[in-house]
Order: C-alpha cells, then structure tokens, then sequence
C-alpha cells in the first residue's frame, strides 16, 4: 500500500525566499507524480505533472525532481511571494489496476510580505 | 475553456436526508473520480469510473453511490449523510488512468 509523507508539514518565510518542499513515498511502482496547490476550502490546481522516466519538471519559479529509485520528490519554489501562500500536495500515481493518486498530508507553506 | 465542474459550490443537507453532489467535464476525459476530503486531511478516493466501468475502493463506505449516465457527467449520493460525512468533496478527470488529473473546484458538504 502506497504511503505519501511530505516535510515540513508547515513553512512560514519572508517574501523572497527560495525554499523546498519535500515529498517521500514508499512504493516507487508509479506513472507518474504530480504536484498540486490547494488554496483554503477550494480545489486543487495541478502545478506539475512528472512522468516516470522524467528527472525533473519546471513551470516559471516551480521546479519538481523526481527519484523514482528512492521514492523522493521535491518541489522548489523560487523567490516566493505572499501569492504563494496555500497547501501543497504530493501525488504519486500509482502503477496498479486502478491507477489511481494517493495523497500525501501536504505542506502549508506562508509566504509572509 | 476545457474543464471540470462541481455543482453546488455548498451544499447543506440534513443528517439522513439523501443528497447528490454533480459533476461535469468539457475536457472529453475516459475517467472520473471521487475524492473526500475532511478538514486538514489528504484527499481520500472514494470510487472513481473508466468510461462505465465503476470501481469502488474496499473501504468506500455503501452510503456513497455514484452514477455517470454519460461521460460528461458523474454523480455523487449520499442516501443517509452522518455528521461524519461532512467535508469537501472533489472530482477529477483523467484522459486514461495513467495520465494527469485535472480537479474541479470541489463541492463543500455541511451536515446539520
């Protein structure tokens, strides 16, 4: 059974800050990982999607690696803003039947102006 | 633009009367899944459908059903909603089950 742990489990910087945000899961069978963003009580936006074969992703400030092997991914953000401010979650996608994402418990990051 | 849409942002319900979440997608995707998720938790996957085959996860409880009469649709029922049920419920596309999610903005569940 796929277990997702992502540290810290909450980051508060100052505005300009470069940070990382780390993501570790236990069963490295995946097709994929994805990152997304969750704002409070709203839904979640997919940041990057990272296929199996792949090393890394970025999209402007975000950049995400992936370590199939050791089952690691992070995401970098690059001179954070308070805009950034939200929960970040870490999705493997699973190699089974279902394919299906499990969740990591996220990391709610403050970005403080 | 292409996407997927939850209805009703909110939804009150009373304990034990039936209620149905919807969803929909412009996006032409094979699958479409539920998620739960309560507060400060992990999304947690209900069941989800690949084109009309359902699949259900082992610990979905039977008060939660889902129908998806076409594939621009699925539904989400809650024949006897606890208090315990109340969280955000989220649905997702993907084209196949190998590939990316795409999330709508999630319907938020309060139960009185």
């Amino acid at each position: 059974k796929q277990e997702v742990t992502q540290i810290p489990a909450a980051l508060s910087v100052p505005e300009g800050e470069n940070l990382v945000l780390n993501c570790s899961f236990t069963d490295s069978a995946i097709y994929n990982l994805q990152w997304f963003r969750q704002d409070p009580g709203k839904g979640l936006t997919s940041l990057l999607l990272i296929q199996s074969s792949q090393r890394e992703q970025t999209s402007g400030r975000l950049n995400a690696s992936l370590d199939k092997s050791s089952g690691r991914s992070t995401l970098y953000i690059a001179a954070s803003q308070p805009g950034d401010s939200a929960t970040y979650l870490c999705a493997p996608h699973g190699s089974g039947n279902t394919g299906k994402l499990i969740f990591g418990q996220g990391t709610t990051l403050q970005v403080k102006p | 633009d292409a996407m997927v849409i939850q209805n009703p942002r909110y939804q009150v319900t009373q304990f034990g009367k039936p209620v149905t979440l919807s969803c929909s997608q412009t996006l032409n995707h094979n699958v479409m899944y539920w998620y739960q998720q309560k507060s400060s938790q992990a999304p947690k996957l209900l069941f989800h459908y690949y084109d009309k085959d359902f699949n259900n996860e082992a610990d979905t409880p039977d008060n939660f059903q889902s129908r998806r009469p076409n594939t621009s649709f699925c539904f989400l029922d809650i024949r006897s909603p606890g208090l315990g049920d109340a969280a955000m419920y989220l649905c997702a596309t993907s084209r196949r089950a190998t590939d990316g999610y795409t999330f709508g903005s999630g319907t938020r569940l309060t139960v009185v």
